[in-house]
Order: structure tokens, then C-alpha cells, then sequence
């Protein structure tokens, strides 16, 4: 019952590459996000939203964009992959309520590997 | 914007003992205080969470605690056992359905 699907597990890119990271999402929820997880770092915001069409920037969105064309899909985008940019990226959607039943529900996760 | 410190890095207990994992956040605007379990190759999964009108919540073996005067929460494991072996995470949001503010990780080891 996968509910948050990221397209790729594993990924292997060359420097310089454009790349795209897909999220779907069959819950109906309005908030996707997107983080990057490193050793000893943590899970760090990458960008966000709220809404199709709508984006906000996390704490670390230098080298990425976003896009959300439809509610269920929510895009990463790396413009010119670089070597730090390697990482485990992790999808993530929720509620956009009060009520009990939120919290975030991740995907699989996709480690990129820049060469 | 928010910034949360989880403490400690490593923990490593016998089966059978008390765990006890410590975050502080800085936003007094945060409510929302989930903890999520990670375990080796899989995804983060939400395993508890407390608002900022409740003080404590149980589940089972796991119980969170918050003081919101000193900005700071707590993950409480009893009778742990080696299945709780895991990254937890602590985190903060204004608001539940908000972008959350991830802590650095606890590695938590439970030795049989």
C-alpha cells in the first residue's frame, strides 16, 4: 500500500546533467515537500508547497527547482548536477489541517550519485 | 526561521532499559512536535507526535514530553528492545501541515 512513490531508488548522473527527481502521491494531500538526508546533517528542507502551481523555498534551495502541475506530483529538479549534490532525496506529503490524523507520510527515498 | 538541536548524536542501552532522546527549538511560535523512527534502508516513519497544549503522550512503550516554557521536548522509550535499534528524529512545525524542522538524528542501539 506504497502511498508516496519516488520514481527512481537509485540514480547515477554526470556533472553538468540536468535531473529530475519525481513524487506521486494517491493520498489527496496538499502539502509535498522535498528534503535531502546526509550523514550527521539530518533531513534538510529543499523546497515546499502548498498548493498546485505554488512553491516556497526551504532552507537550502541554491541548485534546485521545483515544479507541481498537478496536485498528485510534486518535481525536483536539479538544473546542473554537481558533485555535492550527491544524496539521499526524500519525497514527503501531508494535510494541510488541524486535524489528528496528519504528519508527514515519506516516500522511498532516491540516492543520486553525481560522477 | 525554526532551528532544532536533538541530543545525543549516539545512544547505545541494554535490552530491557530507558531511552531518552532531548530536542530544543528556538521558534515559540511552533506547536506541532512529531518524532519520526527511521530504521537502516527505509523510509521516516512517524511513530509519535504532541501538540503544544498537551504536556505528555503515551503510546505503549513510547511517551513524549514537552515544556513549552523551555522549549524543549523528549522521546521516552521503556523496556526497550533490539527492534527499537533506529534513527529517530525529532521535529518542529508552527503549524501540522506546515514544513517541518528536522533535528540532526539520534542513532539509537539496543544491544540483546
Amino acid at each position: 500500500d506504497v502511498k508516496v512513490t519516488q520514481s527512481s531508488r537509485y540514480l547515477v548522473k554526470r556533472t553538468g546533467e540536468k535531473v529530475f527527481l519525481e513524487c506521486v502521491q494517491d493520498m489527496d494531500h496538499e502539502n509535498m515537500f522535498w528534503y535531502r538526508q546526509d550523514p550527521g546533517l539530518g533531513l534538510r528542507l529543499i523546497y515546499f508547497s502548498y498548493d498546485v502551481k505554488m512553491k516556497e523555498k526551504g532552507d537550502i534551495p541554491e541548485g534546485y527547482s521545483v515544479s507541481r502541475e498537478k496536485k498528485e506530483r510534486f518535481s525536483l529538479i536539479l538544473e546542473s548536477a554537481s558533485t555535492n549534490q550527491t544524496s539521499m532525496y526524500l519525497c514527503a506529503s501531508s494535510l494541510f489541517s488541524q486535524r489528528d490524523d496528519y504528519g508527514y507520510t515519506f516516500g522511498s527515498g532516491t540516492r543520486l550519485t553525481v560522477v | 526561521g525554526e532551528n532544532v538541536e536533538q541530543h545525543p548524536s549516539t545512544l547505545s542501552v541494554q535490552e530491557g532499559d530507558s531511552a531518552v532522546i532531548k530536542c530544543t527549538y528556538s521558534d515559540s511560535a511552533s506547536n506541532y512536535f512529531p518524532w519520526y523512527k527511521q530504521e537502516l534502508g527505509k523510509r521516516p516513519q512517524l511513530i509519535i507526535d504532541i501538540r503544544s497544549n498537551v504536556g505528555e503522550k503515551k503510546d505503549q512503550r513510547i511517551a513524549v514530553t514537552l515544556n513549552k516554557t523551555a522549549k524543549h521536548f523528549s522521546l521516552h522509550i521503556t523496556e526497550t528492545q533490539p527492534e527499537d535499534s533506529a534513527v529517530y528524529f525529532c521535529a518542529a512545525s508552527s503549524d501540522s501541515g506546515y514544513a517541518l524542522n528536522f533535528g540532526k538524528g539520534t542513532s539509537l542501539l539496543v544491544t540483546p
